[in-house]
């Protein structure tokens, strides 16, 4: 079935600091994809998002480029905030399936 | 403001006792949705709706049911809740049923059953 895969573990890095998290993804069809960020207390919100291949999303300072060859959306900041900190998750919404696919997420710290 | 809402946003009860989760939009939203979050499981599916009176059950259905009377409510209802049904629920809506458009969450209810 459609799935989102985000790589394990959380993030810890300092203010200024690069980051990437990957994603990638499994669909039948052609689907968009997201990136939901989560802030501590709050629910998620949209933060970019790509609808089809080759397309960029970016918002924020962040970006991710919809790889079809690849099937990967990896989310990247060059330099990051202590505000960045919060748990970011890749989607998948395709239609017909009724529902995003959620990756598990990834918590994201960065250290002043 | 376009919203979604959510109440109680914590809830501490016990085992067996009945208890409702509301949802509100005010975006006259087609969509809606119930998530529960878990350490190490990310979001699941617990039922959506894509409109007044049709319902349908999502990944993780199982000791929930939801209704769907008018478009702008969606509570959560958990009959006899369980300890696994310990938590943190979100609710989401968006427009026409497309999951490729922008899903607008809650801001979360924590729920712990003891």
């Amino acid at each position: 079935g459609d799935s989102v895969t985000q790589m394990e573990g959380p993030v810890t890095l300092s203010e200024e600091a690069f980051l990437t998290i990957n994603c990638t993804y499994t669909a039948t069809g052609y689907p968009s994809l997201f990136w939901y960020v989560q802030y501590p207390g709050e629910g998620l919100q949209l933060l970019l998002k790509a609808t089809k291949a080759d397309d960029k999303g970016s918002n924020k300072g962040f970006e991710a480029t919809y790889r079809k060859e690849t099937t990967s959306f990896h989310l990247e900041k060059g330099s990051v905030q202590v505000s960045d900190s919060a748990v970011y998750f890749c989607a998948l919404g395709l239609l017909g399936n009724n529902r995003l696919a959620f990756g598990k997420g990834n918590q994201v710290v960065v250290i002043p | 403001e376009a919203q979604v809402t959510q109440n109680p946003r914590y809830l501490i009860t016990v085992t067996g006792k009945k208890l409702t989760v509301t949802c509100s939009q005010n975006m006259n939203h087609e969509y809606m949705s119930w998530y529960r979050q878990d350490p190490g499981l990310g979001l699941r599916q617990i039922y959506y709706s894509m409109n007044v009176e049709v319902t349908d059950k999502g990944d993780v259905p199982e000791g929930y049911k939801v209704s769907r009377k008018e478009k702008r409510n969606f509570p959560l209802i958990l009959e006899s809740p369980s300890p696994n049904q310990t938590s943190l629920y979100f609710c989401a809506s968006s427009s026409w049923g497309d999951p490729r458009n922008i899903q607008y969450f809650g801001a979360g209810t924590r729920l712990s059953v003891l």
